[in-house]
């Protein structure tokens, strides 16, 4: 299986910040990356498929980056609703596996 | 509306098995692949399987190789994940997830998922 790795596990940032947070694979998955949003007592939200596509209604301030193993997801100009914890997700196999996640707290 | 509905929380002893359904609406059922993810407490997202809504296709995530069977019944555009043999480390939420490709006749998927059911608790305990 394809390892994903997410960093940092845990980030504290203020409203209004901008953040980054980065995900690897252990091997080449092209743009095969996905990233959601998952708050506590909710589903999974798709924010970023195929690694830079903007999933639709999703607010501009997510940007996703990268290709081959290494991908970024960048918050600019944090909300308050922005907190929550973040998954990538690779799906360039038909065995897919997410990362462990980055929980963004709120500073 | 283009959405998800999942059964209630189950509550099983270790050794019996556990049905979950996933009911589709306001979307083709058979042309959009179903992913099964849970996650259990304190930990995060794990990719159990797919399937294929069309043609019945399955696969799983190896360490879910034998003891998960995933079917459906596109009479009722209802999707169901079967676990056996539960263990206390099988307490978790489960959902379903609709690809986001409308693929399916296809025989291939995006990996993304748009649309997730809201999830079902499972609780193993003795």
């Amino acid at each position: 299986d394809i390892q994903m790795t997410q960093s940092p596990v845990s980030l504290s940032a203020s409203a209004g910040d901008t953040v980054t947070l980065r995900c690897r694979a252990s091997q080449d998955i092209d743009k095969f990356l996905n990233w959601y949003q998952h708050k506590p007592g909710k589903a999974p939200k798709l924010l970023i498929y195929g690694a830079t596509f903007l999933e639709s209604g999703v607010p501009l301030r997510f940007t996703g980056s990268g290709s081959g193993t290494d991908f970024t997801l960048t918050i600019t100009s944090l909300r308050t609703e922005d907190f929550a914890t973040y998954f990538c997700q690779q799906s360039y196999n038909e065995s897919l596996t997410f990362g462990q996640g980055t929980r963004l707290e709120i500073k | 509306q283009e959405q998800l509905v999942q059964s209630g929380t189950e509550m099983k002893k270790p050794g019996a098995s556990v049905r979950i359904s996933c009911q589709a609406s306001g979307y083709n059922f058979t042309g959009h692949y179903l992913h099964w993810v849970r996650q259990a407490p304190g930990r995060g997202l794990e990719w159990m399987g797919w399937i294929n809504p069309l043609t019945g296709d399955t696969d799983f995530a190896q360490k879910f190789q034998g003891w998960v069977t995933l079917s459906r019944d596109t009479s009722i555009t209802t999707a169901y994940m079967e676990l056996r043999s539960l263990k206390s480390d099988d307490t978790a939420i489960y959902y379903c997830a609709r690809d986001k490709a409308r693929w399916a006749k296809l025989g291939h998927f995006l990996g993304a998922s748009d649309v997730w059911g809201p999830g079902t608790t499972v609780s193993v305990s003795s």
